[in-house]
């Protein structure tokens, strides 16, 4: 079965600073893996996805990350942390056989940006 | 596009009482999806639907739960009768299913509280 935890249920930058949040999968088939971010008070959406076409991973807002299988980690990273940032961060995991509908959410990470 | 919609945005209501949540995917995309988040749980998956039809129910947490997708635009959520463990966001998405990657799109939730 598809599953994905994430490293730290908090963490806290300095605005300017490297972002970056843990996620470790396992799945018995190639994954197909996200990161969605949750403002307060908003639904998900979409940062990133990981669909095998590219290690490397650019999403919205300055955001990316890579795939290891090796590791079999799919980390998020943004090089300068803005403020807005500040928000609650899941990444997700998805079987690539079958198109099937469902997602494996982590338990999430909040994200603090300090001034 | 107006997104995924739902309604209420808040609902309070006492122990016993029926709730009924709904929502409106986004038009064109065929699989609908039904989350609950609490703090204790996290984003839990508690049904989707794919034409209307109900294809994985095993999230739904007891009887007292039941969904239903009448047409492609609609769907309700119903909790008969409601407890205070009930309390949580519940979270509609949808997505478009000619490509298991396609992205979900969540709607902004709706906040139950049961007193």
């Amino acid at each position: 079965a598809q599953s994905v935890t994430q490293l730290g249920s908090h963490v806290s930058v300095s605005e300017g600073a490297l972002v970056l949040l843990r996620c470790n999968y396992s799945s018995s088939v190639p994954p197909y893996l996200f990161w969605y971010v949750q403002y307060p008070n908003q639904g998900l959406q979409l940062l990133l996805k990981y669909t095998s076409a590219a290690t490397l991973v650019k999403g919205i807002n300055g955001f990316e990350a890579e795939f290891k299988k090796s590791e079999t980690s799919f980390h998020l990273t943004k090089p300068s942390a803005h403020m807005s940032d500040a928000a609650e961060y899941f990444c997700a995991v998805k079987k690539s056989s079958g198109n099937t509908g469902k997602l494996i959410f982590g338990q999430g990470t909040t994200l603090q940006v300090k001034p | 596009d107006a997104g995924v919609i739902q309604s209420p945005r808040h609902e309070v209501t006492e122990m016993g009482q029926e709730v009924t949540l709904r929502c409106k995917p986004i038009s064109g995309h065929d699989y609908l999806f039904w989350y609950r988040q609490t703090m204790m749980r996290g984003l839990e998956l508690l049904i989707y639907f794919n034409n209307n039809v109900p294809i994985d129910d095993s999230g739904m947490p007891e009887d007292r739960f039941s969904a239903k997708m009448p047409n492609a635009s609609f769907s309700t959520l119903k909790i008969q009768p409601s407890e205070p463990r009930d309390s949580a966001v519940y979270f509609c998405a949808s997505r478009r299913g000619t490509s298991v990657t396609d992205t979900q799109y969540f709607g902004p939730g709706t906040r139950l509280t049961v007193l």
